[in-house]
């Protein structure tokens, strides 16, 4: 298996315009997790999803971040407008259901300027 | 509340020598805990975990202890190498359903030849 893929792995953009960061899950795995990690904030869990369905997104810090996962195979995080406190790496990571080891994927490093 | 403190945050030995990081968790009910090593610029990726139907776990140079009445496990490095110079992250699975893991905030270990 090619393991979680991201999409792009590099994104430099100007504030106000629009990101989409893409993630393809590994086959077979039914939950979906994006994170975002800074230096100051560490590892944050933003939004995740089961059997497509969000579950918690209590972590999206603000009405400018919405996610969807419209089929098992592929979920994506925008963020609408961006803004230069938006600049860290986001994770998307895939697992089995249950106790299970979630697997992360290579990141996007996005840079708002 | 969900939480999850990790400690120390920086970490310095000599090669050769042991490590040992500690973390303590705030869900009673949690029963899966892994631990992951993000090296510079790398995704985080599991190196061992432990359920909490079992005390101790071991692979080669890495062991996992769980104490599940004090709500507390650590992560014990023997031998260290220079290889093992990362950032390591416990975390504990909530116990909420899912998959969703909380993560401390992170030890950055260093091995000085």
């Amino acid at each position: 298996d090619a393991g979680v893929i991201q999409s792009p792995r590099h994104e430099v953009t100007e504030m106000g315009q629009e990101v989409t960061l893409r993630c393809k899950p590994i086959s077979g795995h039914n939950s979906l997790f994006w994170y975002r990690q800074t230096m100051m904030r560490g590892l944050e869990l933003l939004i995740y999803f089961n059997n497509n369905v969000p579950i918690d997104d209590s972590g999206m810090p603000e009405d400018r971040f919405s996610a969807k996962m419209p089929n098992a195979s592929f979920s994506t995080l925008k963020i609408q407008p961006s803004e230069p406190r938006d600049s860290a790496v986001y994770f998307c990571a895939s697992s089995l259901e249950g106790p299970y080891e979630q697997y992360f994927g290579p990141g996007t490093r996005l840079t708002v300027t | 509340g969900e939480n999850v403190e990790q400690h120390p945050s920086t970490l310095s030995v000599q090669e050769g020598d042991s490590a040992v990081i500690k973390c303590t968790y705030s869900d009673s009910a949690s029963n899966y805990f892994p631990w992951y090593k993000q090296e510079l610029g790398k995704r985080p990726q599991l190196i061992i975990d432990i359920r909490s139907n079992v005390g101790e776990k071991k692979d080669q140079r890495i062991a996992v202890t769980l104490n599940k009445t004090a709500k507390h496990f650590s992560l014990h490095i023997t031998e260290t190498q220079p290889e093992d110079s990362a950032v390591y992250f416990c975390a504990a699975r909530f116990s909420g359903g899912y998959n969703k893991l909380i993560f401390g905030a992170g030890t950055r270990l260093a091995v000085h030849p």
